[in-house]
């Protein structure tokens, strides 16, 4: 399967701790976005990378959360001092100017966080 | 700012039926592009279809099309012969600065479908 993938699919942990996520996007895509779902709404946009450039971060993006995209490829995201109300599913998407449907973002399976 | 607004919660049609999701966006961008996705229960965002603000031919695909109206900002997806796996919620979204931006969605649109 060539689709973007996301590790854990699940995390619970105690309010205070850091946790971190990786996403793997499609091979070929440039750009990958990370995003956040909270229940009964749509996803909201946090970041995006081009390469390993980050261009764009959201005001929801709070200074405990950070993302980087070293190389390129995967991309992480660590939320520091974890709070109850950072409970989510974050999602990652990838997407390519040239490849297959240009512009179009794929979505990953998300990483369900509770916070305890 | 673009903002996104889906009026209808929830929506059921009978298998076979069609149905259509109403979807609002208002944008300041000149060149966007509009989605919906389907997220099934507990199950990953998947592409239903995407319509690029410059094309006034409305996108198509299988048993899926819009009803794109850019001066009413309107952006309705029809599903036609509603199957069973239809069963989800759906999300308009849309993205400005040539398609680079992170994406904005409406709240979603839960769809039952009646055996």
């Amino acid at each position: 399967d060539t689709g973007v993938s996301q590790d854990p699919r699940h995390k619970i942990t105690k309010r205070g701790q850091n946790v971190t996520f990786r996403c793997d996007p499609i091979s070929e895509h440039n750009r990958l976005y990370w995003y956040r779902q909270t229940l009964g709404q749509g996803p909201e946009f946090l970041t995006y990378f081009q390469n390993e450039a980050q261009l764009e971060k959201s005001r929801l993006l709070s200074d405990r959360f950070s993302a980087e995209r070293p190389k390129g490829s995967f991309s992480t995201l660590e939320i520091q001092r974890t709070e109850q109300g950072d409970s989510a599913m974050y999602l990652c998407a990838s997407s390519s100017r040239l490849a297959g449907n240009p512009d179009t973002q794929y979505f990953g399976p998300g990483t369900r966080l509770t916070v305890l | 700012a673009q903002t996104v607004t889906q009026s209808q919660p929830e929506m059921s049609v009978q298998e076979a039926e069609t149905v259509t999701l109403s979807c609002t966006y208002d944008t300041s961008e000149s060149d966007y592009y509009l989605f919906w996705y389907k997220q099934p229960p507990s199950r990953q965002m998947i592409l239903v279809i995407r319509q690029e603000a410059y094309k006034q031919q409305n996108a198509t695909e299988n048993r899926f099309s819009v009803n794109f109206q850019k001066a009413a900002k309107s952006f309705s997806l029809k599903i036609s012969d509603s199957q069973l796996g239809d069963a989800a919620m759906y999300f308009c979204a849309a993205t400005g600065g040539g398609g680079a931006d992170g994406l904005t969605f409406g709240k979603g649109t839960h769809l039952i479908i009646q055996p």
